[in-house]
């Protein structure tokens, strides 16, 4: 079947610091891989994502890679801001079908 | 940017009653999905919707649920006689035909069950 196992939180870092969110799933076929982040008091917000193996999605700072041999797809930061503190989901689809399957969601803080 | 907007942030209602949550999805989207999130856990698919019918439904959405797309512009979701355990975020997501795979949330709709 199909799932998505994310870190779990929450994680604080300091303003400037690495951010890494591990996410890995289970999935038959060739799935897309996309993370989701959701700011206080609003909806998701899709940031970025990856159709197939090696691809590479980047949004606002953040990148994350699409690991077919890993099955991962860690959302990465060099340097994160304030305004970056929210809660972030990590989600898998399947082509041809229409649901998506999230991730835990992990809650992150960054401190000035 | 256009947006999926939802309808009304927060309900509240007694339990048994009707409720009917309200979205607007983005305009030339074809694809129309309902999720939910209970508070601390996942978000979890409920339905999607394509071609005023449903496409698929997960075991969540029982006899008690409802879609419908009234008119060109909204869709809704019908819980016909809500249970404490419907009290969630409900979120309406709707995506393009080039682009099936790419979901575009709303804000979501906070339903309390008291």
């Amino acid at each position: 079947g199909n799932s998505v196992t994310q870190m779990e939180g929450p994680v604080t870092l300091s303003e400037e610091a690495f951010l890494t969110i591990n996410c890995t799933y289970t999935a038959t076929g060739y799935p897309s891989l996309f993370w989701y982040v959701q700011y206080p008091g609003e909806g998701l917000q899709l940031l970025l994502k990856a159709t197939k193996a090696d691809d590479k999605g980047s949004n606002k700072g953040f990148e994350a890679t699409y690991r077919k041999e890993t099955t991962s797809f860690h959302l990465e930061k060099g340097s994160v801001q304030v305004s970056d503190s929210a809660v972030y989901f990590c989600a898998l689809g399947q082509t041809g079908a229409n649901n998506l399957f999230f991730g835990t969601g992990t809650r992150l803080t960054v401190i000035p | 940017e256009p947006e999926v907007t939802q309808t009304p942030s927060h309900q509240v209602t007694q339990m048994g009653q009707e409720v009917i949550l309200r979205c607007v999805p983005i305009s030339n989207h074809l694809y129309f999905y309902w999720y939910r999130q209970i508070l601390g856990q996942k978000v979890e698919f409920l339905v999607s919707f394509y071609n005023n019918e449903i496409s698929e439904k997960s075991e969540i959405f029982d006899d008690q649920f409802s879609v419908e797309r009234p008119d060109g512009s909204n869709f809704t979701l019908k819980i016909r006689s809500t249970k404490l355990e419907d009290s969630a975020m409900y979120f309406c997501a709707s995506s393009a035909r080039q682009d099936p795979d790419t979901q575009y949330f709303g804000p979501g709709t906070r339903l309390t069950v008291l």
